[in-house]
């Protein structure tokens, strides 16, 4: 069975930039979850999807936005992008037993 | 105050210690998880427990759902044991995770 994969691994981008994030979580699996990690700081959520539903949002600026398509893969978008953006970005797929976690994207913005 | 909480913060041991790793939650849960993440790298899922205990090699990790309680142990623990332990638990909902602030664990040789 498949984990939760997460693209890219690393990723660089500029001050101002925007950026897209890709989540595919274990088959069968239709809650994606995610979470931003800053140096220095736990995690924190984001939001998450169900049923291409965003059903939870986190205390973040409108500038972080995600979807969810039919096949249950997420992406999440952080538009205008700001130096105190960067960050590890984690995915998590769940059920109703437990969650699984995906290798995470590290985001520098320069 | 949190609803994860983890203690202690930060843990420094020699080789071979036993090691204790606790977390308390205040909220309902379908399961717990205990993560780890070594410096610059991404998070691996340690356990998932929903009740009881379960071992991994030299790792252990018990829940007492009742106390709302749960502790990872590192039995003969080694320098590449270094690392943050991260307690996250899922929600009764099963829709998001609330996260531990994590323990940063060293082991010196």
């Amino acid at each position: 069975k498949a984990g939760v994969t997460q693209t890219p691994r690393y990723l660089i981008k500029t001050r101002g930039q925007q950026v897209t994030l890709s989540c595919s979580p274990i088959s069968g699996h239709r809650s994606v979850s995610w979470y931003q990690q800053t140096p220095g700081q736990g995690l924190q959520f984001l939001f998450e999807y169900f049923s291409e539903t965003q059903r939870n949002k986190g205390n973040f600026p409108g500038r972080f936005s995600g979807r969810q398509f039919s096949n249950s893969r997420s992406e999440m978008n952080v538009s205008t992008l700001e130096l105190g953006d960067s960050a590890l970005y984690l995915c998590a797929s769940s059920a109703l037993w437990g969650a699984f976690f995906g290798q995470g994207t590290r985001l520098t913005v320069v | 105050k949190n609803e994860v909480e983890q203690s202690p913060q930060n843990l420094t041991a020699q080789e071979g210690e036993f090691i204790t790793i606790n977390c308390s939650y205040s909220v309902g849960i379908s399961a717990l998880h205990w993560l780890q993440q070594h410096p610059g790298g991404g998070i691996v899922s340690l356990f998932m427990l929903s009740s009881g205990k379960k071992k991994h090699g030299r790792l252990i990790a018990t829940i007492n759902i009742q106390e709302k309680h749960s502790s990872l142990h590192i039995t003969a623990s080694h320098p590449r044991d270094s690392a943050v332990y991260i307690c996250a638990v899922l929600e009764t909902s099963g829709s998001r995770l609330t996260f531990g602030e994590g323990t940063q664990l060293t082991v010196n040789p």
